[in-house]
This record gives C-alpha cells, structure tokens and sequence, in this order.
C-alpha cells in the first residue's frame, strides 16, 4: 500500500511570495488533513477535509492561507502571500472513515520564508 | 482546553531503561488518546492508542496508562532501545471524525547504548 505523498519535499521563498503544496492520500481515505509544524513544537492542525467537504478549519489563518479538495481525492494547500512565521514543516495524513482517528502521515514540506 | 500538555521536553535514558512520558488533558469530550513516534526528516506515526473506557492498554513493549479522573495518560516504553531515540507526540481527539484533534508540544527521547 503506498503511503501519502506530498511535494515538494523543500520549497524556499521570500516573503510576500505565494507557495502551494500537493499531497496525495492513500487510495481509499475519505478524511485528509493539514498540518503546520513549527520546529521544536507539535504539529497543528489546520483544516480537515470529509471526502471534498471541510470538517474543521478553525485554526486555518484564511486571509492568507487556502485549501482545496477536489474529487475528494488530492488536496492542495496556498500561502498567499507568506509571512516569515509561516516557516515550518507542512504535514499532511489521511485517514479511512471508519476508523477515522488512525492518520498516516506523510514525510511533509519544509517551508523556509526568507 | 483544547490544548494538550506534555512533560518532560526531553529525556535521556540508558539501553533497557523504562522511560516514561506524561500527558495531561483539560477537555473531558476527548474520547481517543493516540501515541505517535517521529524520527528526523519523516512524518509521525501512530504507535499506540487508547479509549477512556479502559486504563491500561500494552502493544509490544509499549503501554499506556490512563487516569480519567485525573485527566492524565502516559506512554511507558519497557526495555527502550536506541532505535527508540525519536521524539514523541501525545495527542487528543473526539467524535467520529476524529475532529479537534490537537497534539502536546513533543518529549525528545534519547536512548543510549
């Protein structure tokens, strides 16, 4: 069974500069998560994704960042523009519906925001 | 309340040692206490969870124990090996949807040998 994928593995950019991240679940998994972990912290949560619907967003910061699901398979999430705290790695799991609470998580994106 | 605190920030222990790694919970709506082990450059992964309805759960050489009345679980790791080096999450969430789901701020673990 492949396990989620996400790219790109590394992604630096300036700030004020828009960025995107992919990530591709594994096949069969209904919910999708993001998440932003800043180095020495766990992770957070910031939307969650019931096949293409929204699930929770309350720690997403919406008047920069975005999230897309389309087809209620791969997802994307945009910073726009980014800030320099949005340094971090950007995780993203999935999980099958009926046992919802397992996530697999991919190996995530470090963001580096100069 | 919906965070999730976790205690020690780092931990160092000899080869076949049993550390232990405690967490503590505000919100009496969480209803699943995963463990998830996360090694450098990689993603977390699930290593052991448990439900409020019971107290105790072992997988391997892992365990959890958990106090519902005090609102605690911890992670103990029976004879810990370096390959246990890694940092540990607790978390918590609720509903069917493993909805809120909020993780404690990371033990580093370092096993010596």
């Amino acid at each position: 069974e492949a396990g989620v994928a996400q790219s790109p593995r590394y992604k630096i950019i300036e700030k004020r500069q828009s960025v995107a991240f992919w990530c591709n679940p594994i096949s069969g998994h209904a919910t999708l998560y993001w998440y932003q972990q800043i180095l020495g912290q766990g992770p957070k949560l910031l939307i969650q994704f019931q096949n293409n619907g929204v699930v929770d967003d309350s720690q997403l910061p919406k008047d920069r960042f975005s999230a897309e699901r389309l087809k209620g398979v791969d997802s994307t999430l945009k910073i726009q523009p980014a800030k320099l705290e949005d340094s971090a790695v950007y995780l993203c799991a999935s999980s099958y519906t009926g046992t919802a609470n397992i996530q697999y998580f991919g190996a995530g994106t470090r963001l580096s925001v100069l | 309340q919906q965070q999730v605190k976790q205690s020690p920030q780092s931990l160092i222990v000899q080869k076949g040692g049993i550390p232990i790694i405690n967490c503590a919970y505000e919100n009496t709506a969480f209803d699943y206490f995963p463990w998830y082990q996360q090694f450098p450059g990689k993603g977390p992964a699930l290593l052991i969870a448990i439900r409020p309805d019971v107290s105790e759960k072992k997988e391997g050489r892992f365990t959890i124990s958990f106090n519902k009345s005090a609102k605690q679980f911890s992670l103990h790791i029976m004879d810990s090996q370096p390959g246990d080096s890694a940092t540990y999450f607790c978390a918590a969430s609720l509903g069917n949807y493993g909805q809120n789901f909020v993780f404690g701020p990371g033990t580093r673990l370092s096993v010596l040998p």
